[in-house]
């Protein structure tokens, strides 16, 4: 167990629709980070809050959005979802900024089924 | 650009052979990081090791032991005598300290089968 939760472990929903994820860091941990894993693009980046402030982004589309709370616990907001949205949603976390100096622990994932 | 590549997609291995998985990395940065993570069928992603690039020590931790090669770029993973509980897929991926990318960049993953 990392320490990290996510909720909720499985979702299934339409295309057009809305859905929020949901993760709450290791304790003491500042950062999180969400990836998305498909089966045509892996293991990909999509953005790192850093204690309440967004750090980096990587591929994130524009219907996608994150923020993360004063309680550090972070949300994935994914809006006008289409087919290809379907993935695993993981959310990791670390002690500080990253870079590699401090190592990430992932959570179990959420998957996402779109129909 | 940072990138990283698993060449071998899927490994079949019958129990207590010994198996490498390679692992093979791009970056600009003079300072990076390596990491190998573990997702068994569960689907959850277990962390295993992470090496800077300042230290090329070899690495051994019970049956799993990793080597890292600055001069070709590659970090790959031995575990000897491997048990069925080793089936998963093994990623590796890099981050940078310096060139802004700090998240980490996975290779595509490669799936073991440890067959009893």
């Amino acid at each position: 167990d990392s320490g990290v939760t996510q909720t909720p472990k499985h979702l299934i929903t339409a295309t057009g629709q809305r859905v929020t994820l949901r993760c709450s860091p290791r304790s003491g941990d500042l950062s999180v980070y969400w990836y998305q894993q498909s089966l045509d693009q892996g293991l990909q980046f999509l953005i790192q809050y850093y204690n309440g402030e967004e750090r980096a982004k990587g591929n994130i589309l524009e219907r996608f959005s994150a923020q993360q709370f004063p309680d550090l616990h972070s949300e994935l907001n994914l809006s006008s979802l289409e087919l290809g949205d379907s993935a695993l949603y993981f959310c990791a976390s670390s002690e500080s900024t990253g870079g590699g100096t401090d190592t990430q622990y992932f959570g179990p994932g959420t998957r996402l089924t779109v129909l | 650009a940072q990138k990283v590549t698993q060449a071998q997609t899927e490994i079949s291995v019958v129990e207590k052979e010994d198996v490498t998985l390679d692992c093979v990395y791009e970056t600009r940065d003079t300072t990076y990081y390596l990491f190998w993570y573990k997702q068994p069928p569960s689907g959850e992603l277990v962390f295993l090791i992470r090496r800077n690039s300042f230290d090329e020590q070899n690495e051994i931790s019970g049956r799993y032991s990793w080597n890292f090669q600055k001069s070709t770029s590659s970090f790959n993973f031995t575990i000897t005598a491997s048990q069925v509980v080793d089936s998963a897929v093994y990623f590796c991926a890099l981050s940078e300290r310096y060139t802004g990318r700090r998240a980490l960049t996975f290779g595509s993953g490669t799936r073991l089968q440890v067959q009893p």
